[in-house]
């Protein structure tokens, strides 16, 4: 248990759905993050948010929409997808921004 | 914001051998982090360290910094099999929250 809560763990979904994917965490946390990880390709920032505002948006495309309504909560509304979307995605939280991260154990997303 | 560049790409060594990781950075630093991850699973960080230290220790890790040559190393004494895992460093500037991790090391300790 890492006090970082992703939930769904697995989620397939086609290019047309909408799905959302959850984050939680149990830590206290004022900042948090979602990063996508495809394979042979290294960690990519997507968002940061800190004490509820969006701080950083890492030119992400404007299928993946953040919403963070409260500090212990975290989203990310997906729509439209692409299979090259396909990825794990990781949410993690910090005490502060450059404060070490604490993650999930992510949502594997499958786009057929 | 940087990324942190770790070198060897792989690194496969026996049980009870240590292992030595290296990373390197482009601009000045506030702190650098070191994380391991399982795979498919979630990153774990192991240990941060300042821009003015120079050493630091946690259980069997060493972490070394040289902010002259804008480097990093990590160390892993007397590996067993279950640290066999990615390793990536992640250097943090600015107050922006960008933590960029690189492509991150492959270890494989033999039983």
């Amino acid at each position: 248990e890492t006090g970082v809560t992703q939930t769904p763990r697995h989620l397939v979904m086609g290019m047309t759905n909408k799905k959302s994917l959850k984050c939680e965490q149990h830590l206290g946390h004022n900042a948090m993050y979602w990063y996508k990880q495809s394979a042979k390709k290294p960690l990519e920032l997507m968002f940061v948010y800190s004490l509820e505002e969006r701080v950083e948006n890492n030119s992400v495309p404007s299928r993946f929409s953040p919403e963070c309504p409260n500090s212990s909560h975290l989203f990310l509304h997906l729509h439209t997808l692409q299979p090259e979307d396909s990825a794990l995605y990781l949410c993690a939280s910090s005490q502060a921004l450059n404060s070490p991260l604490h993650f999930g154990n992510g949502t594997r997303l499958t786009v057929t | 914001s940087q990324q942190g560049e770790e070198d060897p790409q792989a690194l496969s060594i026996q049980e009870g051998e240590n292992a030595t990781m290296n990373c390197s950075y482009k601009t000045s630093i506030n702190n650098l982090q070191w994380y391991r991850q399982n795979s498919g699973r979630g990153l774990v960080h192991l240990i941060l360290i300042r821009s003015n230290e120079r050493e630091k220790h946690s259980g069997r890790l060493r972490v070394t910094l040289d902010t002259s040559k804008k480097s990093s190393s990590l160390l892993i004494t007397a590996s067993r099999a279950a640290d066999t895992a990615s390793y990536f460093c992640a250097p943090a500037s600015g107050n922006t929250g960008k933590l960029i991790f690189g492509q991150g090391t492959t270890l494989q300790v033999k039983p």
